[in-house]
């Protein structure tokens, strides 16, 4: 099946600095890729979708300036959480969907901030 | 209201017992209708897609019902591997390139030897 990764699975750093996750599909080109967020015992909430090329569209409440996106290309998105709190630490899951709009998931990326 | 509504349990079941976990959800426009499997601190991994007609994938079976909006997944001879949490996902035709997975909060499943 189609795969996708994440890197790096788990980031902890101090409040106040930016972090990256990178989110690929490896095997199939994603036009669209999504990034969500899962706190502990909730479940996945969408954060923003992604379309290569264009301005992410980000879901309501979703601060854009705080959670950058880039999807720089047909295999690549990037989420840049800015100025971290230890609020933003969560389980940050990006999926990719391929042409036939099946969502493939990546395995996420646990960001701890202290 | 939510778009998708689960019983988050938690179920608690001795291994070789049938359990069902049931979902509704909101928008009669929806299209397709998952269940997804998710293991604790993992991601999510599609377990299996449900059907009109309903479908069955060995030990599991899934039932839509779009009358009343609601869909079962049916779990016999439980196994402690089947230990997880289930997530009910809805498929809304939306706009090219929009989102249109809609996730439930999740049923946990617990199989006890």
């Amino acid at each position: 099946g189609a795969v996708v990764s994440q890197h790096p699975s788990r980031v902890i750093c101090k409040s106040g600095t930016s972090v990256k996750i990178e989110c690929r599909s490896l095997d199939f080109q994603a036009t669209t890729m999504f990034w969500y967020r899962q706190f502990p015992k909730q479940s996945l909430m969408l954060m923003a979708t992604s379309n290569e090329g264009s301005k992410a569209t980000y879901e309501q409440g979703v601060e854009k300036d705080k959670f950058l996106i880039n999807h720089a290309s047909l295999t690549l998105s990037t989420l840049t959480v800015t100025s971290a709190h230890p609020e933003d630490s969560s389980f940050y899951i990006c999926s990719a969907r391929d042409r036939v709009l099946t969502q493939y998931f990546g395995p996420g990326t646990r960001l701890l901030v202290l | 209201r939510k778009e998708v509504e689960q019983d988050p349990g938690p179920f608690n079941v001795p291994e070789g017992a049938t359990v069902a976990f049931n979902c509704t959800y909101s928008n009669s426009a929806s299209q397709s209708f998952f269940w997804y499997r998710q293991d604790c601190r993992k991601e999510p991994k599609l377990l299996m897609s449900v059907y009109s007609s309903g479908n069955e994938d060995g030990r599991f079976t899934a039932q839509l019902n779009r009358a009343s909006q609601y869909i079962s997944l049916l779990i016999r001879d439980s196994k402690l591997s089947d230990s997880a949490t289930y997530l009910c996902v809805v498929n809304i035709s939306g706009q090219t390139g929009a989102n249109n997975l809609f996730f439930g909060t999740g049923t946990r499943l617990t199989v006890i030897p």
